[in-house]
């Protein structure tokens, strides 16, 4: 069955680093997007990505955020300078298209020390 | 903001039993709902949507029922096993977007034996 991955499954930092989290999403599908869990919170969606370019991104996903898709296959998000707060579950999406199910990778839980 | 809430926070019942897990949205422009389930460490795990020109969908021991009139949702499992224990979440699409999904905060649903 396709499914999204997602890697590193862990991934820590020191504040101020910039890392890169990597996903490749499901082959056929074409929105693609990122949100993010803090422990024992709900999930919040940071940005959503279509033909090649944001669709929508939230309050959260301010200037430190990033989004690229490099390749055919890869999405990626970079956090610019992290921050302690940065620290959290992050989890890649994608889907057929609009209004459709999302599914989701196993998630990077991001550690900023 | 607009709000997209669940009435328990855990649910306990016992292995055969049925569960009934509530959520209560306050965006009357939303058409689109999904209801995930979420297991420790793991990411969500889609179950089964429904659209707003819908009242009832049902999957395989799944049943969501929409209530546009109170703006309630709810998911509905028949004969709740073991393996069902986990968070669920229900979620919307954002106000004015197709792209981006708004999570509730989730019910942890424990089934006992």
């Amino acid at each position: 069955e396709p499914e999204v991955t997602q890697t590193p499954s862990h991934q820590v930092t020191q504040m101020g680093q910039e890392v890169i989290l990597r996903c490749v999403p499901i082959s056929n599908h074409l929105y693609f997007y990122w949100y993010r869990q803090i422990l024992g919170q709900k999930v919040e969606f940071l940005v959503s990505f279509y033909n090649n370019e944001i669709s929508e991104k939230s309050e959260i996903f301010d200037d430190q955020f990033s989004v690229e898709r490099p390749d055919g296959s890869n999405f990626t998000l970079k956090i610019r300078s992290t921050k302690l707060e940065d620290s959290a579950m992050y989890f890649c999406a994608s889907s057929v298209g609009l209004n459709t199910e999302a599914f989701f990778g196993q998630g990077t839980r991001l550690t900023v020390v | 903001g607009e709000n997209v809430g669940l009435h328990l926070p855990t649910l306990s019942v016992q292995e055969g039993d049925n569960s009934i897990i509530n959520c209560a949205y306050s965006n009357s422009a939303s058409d689109y709902f999904i209801w995930y389930k979420q297991e420790s460490g793991k990411g969500p795990q889609f179950i089964i949507d429904i659209r707003s020109n819908m009242d009832k969908r049902q999957g395989q021991r799944v049943t969501v029922l929409l209530n546009k009139t109170v703006k309630h949702l709810s998911l509905q499992i028949a004969a709740t096993q073991p393996g069902d224990s986990a968070v669920y979440f229900c979620a919307e699409n954002r106000a004015n977007s197709g792209y981006a999904l708004n999570f509730g905060k989730g019910t942890s649903l424990l089934v006992t034996p």
